[in-house]
Parts: C-alpha cells; sequence; structure tokens
C-alpha cells in the first residue's frame, strides 16, 4: 500500500463552522505533513510531525488546528475560517522525515475546501 | 537557506519533440533536489530525485533530469513528449530541517 488517503475530497463550510481533515497512511511512515496550495501556486508547508510530535509550525494561524493520534493519522482542525483560506490542503509522508536525506514525500490527492 | 527557482512559468512544445522544464537551484552542502507532477485536482506525484554522483537521473514515465552542479541546475527532461504530460511541474529542494521546498511551478502543455 503505497497510498496516502485524504477525506473528504471537498468540503464547503461557511465562517463560524468547526470541520475537520483527515489523512492516513499504512506505508509505515514516521513523518506526515499538511500542506496548503492556492490554484497555480507550489504547495506552502503548514504543519510537520515526526515521531507523533509537532516538530514544525509555520507560524499557521490558530484557527488551524493538527492533530497526529497515531503514526498512520493526521488530522487537520479547522474553526472559524476566514474566505482566503479556500485552497486545496494536502497531507504527505515520508519514512522518518528526518533532514540532510533525499527521502521523497507521498502526497494525498487533497481535501479542496471553500470557506463561504 | 535552501532554495529552487523555476525560471518558466509556461513551456510549450508540440506532441513528439523533446522538451525540458528548467530548474535552478542554491543550496548549501548535498544538494536533495527532486521533481513532482501534478495533474488538476490532484496531490504531487514523484518523478525523480537527484542521487549524489549521477549526472543523469532516470524517473517515472520517461523523465530524466540532468544535474550540472557548475550551472547550478537540474532541469527536467523528455526525449519525446506526450498529450498526456500537459500538466504542472514542480522542482523542490529538502532544506536543512528536512522540509520539502517547492518552487513556483511551471505548466508544461504538450500539443497534438
Amino acid at each position: 500500500d503505497t497510498e496516502v488517503t485524504q477525506t473528504p475530497k471537498h468540503l464547503v463550510m461557511g465562517m463560524t463552522n468547526k470541520k475537520s481533515l483527515k489523512c492516513e497512511q499504512h506505508m509505515g511512515h514516521r513523518a506526515m505533513y499538511w500542506y496548503k496550495q492556492k490554484a497555480k501556486k507550489p504547495p506552502e508547508l503548514m504543519f510537520v510531525y515526526s515521531y507523533e510530535k509537532l516538530s514544525i509550525n509555520e507560524s499557521v494561524p490558530s484557527r488551524f488546528s493538527p492533530e497526529c493520534p497515531n503514526s498512520s493519522l493526521l488530522n487537520l482542525h479547522l474553526h472559524a475560517l476566514q474566505p482566503e483560506d479556500s485552497a486545496l490542503y494536502l497531507c504527505a509522508s515520508s519514512q522518518t522525515g528526518q533532514a540532510a536525506t533525499n527521502e521523497k514525500l507521498f502526497f494525498g490527492s487533497g481535501t479542496q475546501l471553500s470557506v463561504l | 537557506a535552501q532554495s529552487v527557482a523555476q525560471p518558466e512559468d509556461q513551456v510549450n512544445v508540440a506532441e513528439g519533440n523533446p522538451l525540458t522544464v528548467k530548474c535552478t537551484y542554491s543550496v548549501s552542502g548535498n544538494p536533495y533536489l527532486f521533481w513532482y507532477v501534478q495533474y488538476p485536482n490532484r496531490g504531487l506525484q514523484f518523478l525523480l530525485k537527484y542521487i549524489t554522483g549521477d549526472n543523469l537521473v532516470k524517473g517515472s514515465y520517461g523523465f530524466e533530469a540532468e544535474f550540472n552542479k557548475s550551472q547550478t541546475s537540474f532541469h527536467l527532461k523528455k526525449p519525446s513528449a506526450l498529450v498526456s504530460d500537459s500538466a504542472l511541474y514542480f522542482c523542490a529542494v529538502r532544506d536543512m530541517l528536512g522540509d520539502m521546498r517547492f518552487g513556483a511551478g511551471t505548466r508544461l502543455t504538450v500539443k497534438p
């Protein structure tokens, strides 16, 4: 199994809603990532978990809250989002997340989020 | 800081012709360079990565990349383009913290 599975594929939410994005992998990877991608732009790193610990938070607003319940699962909790948060949210995983390696990332297909 | 640059927003080629998508890098130490492809409304798919010592790296779907240390480039190439190669291509570098940093992307259009 070399897949990263993200649910839901599409999500429409109001600015007062609370929702969660889910990501799952069964490759035994110990690093998982959340990226945000606006249309026709490169993915931007939001969060990195390595061995279930948040190792990097790229100064993302607190209305985004990550959670890593175990090494196979990654959630992104959303609350009080703004219309400018509308984007494709990508989850990825890699074997260890260690620096100075040519370890590749495996990406999910993403959740297309629209905030009204 | 580790970074990559993709100087072309758009590359157009005719089917059957060779294609090149350009990438230059700025790294300290060993370069950990990658190419990814993205089809509409999908995640990124890994194409290939630089392996120390190999100036020509072969990857998925017939793509290859040429590493040139003197020009600090890692251009993506394919000898004969297919219409199905039309997509968004990202060059990326893994930085000293282990994070993958992407270039701005190049949209490749292959016309029949």
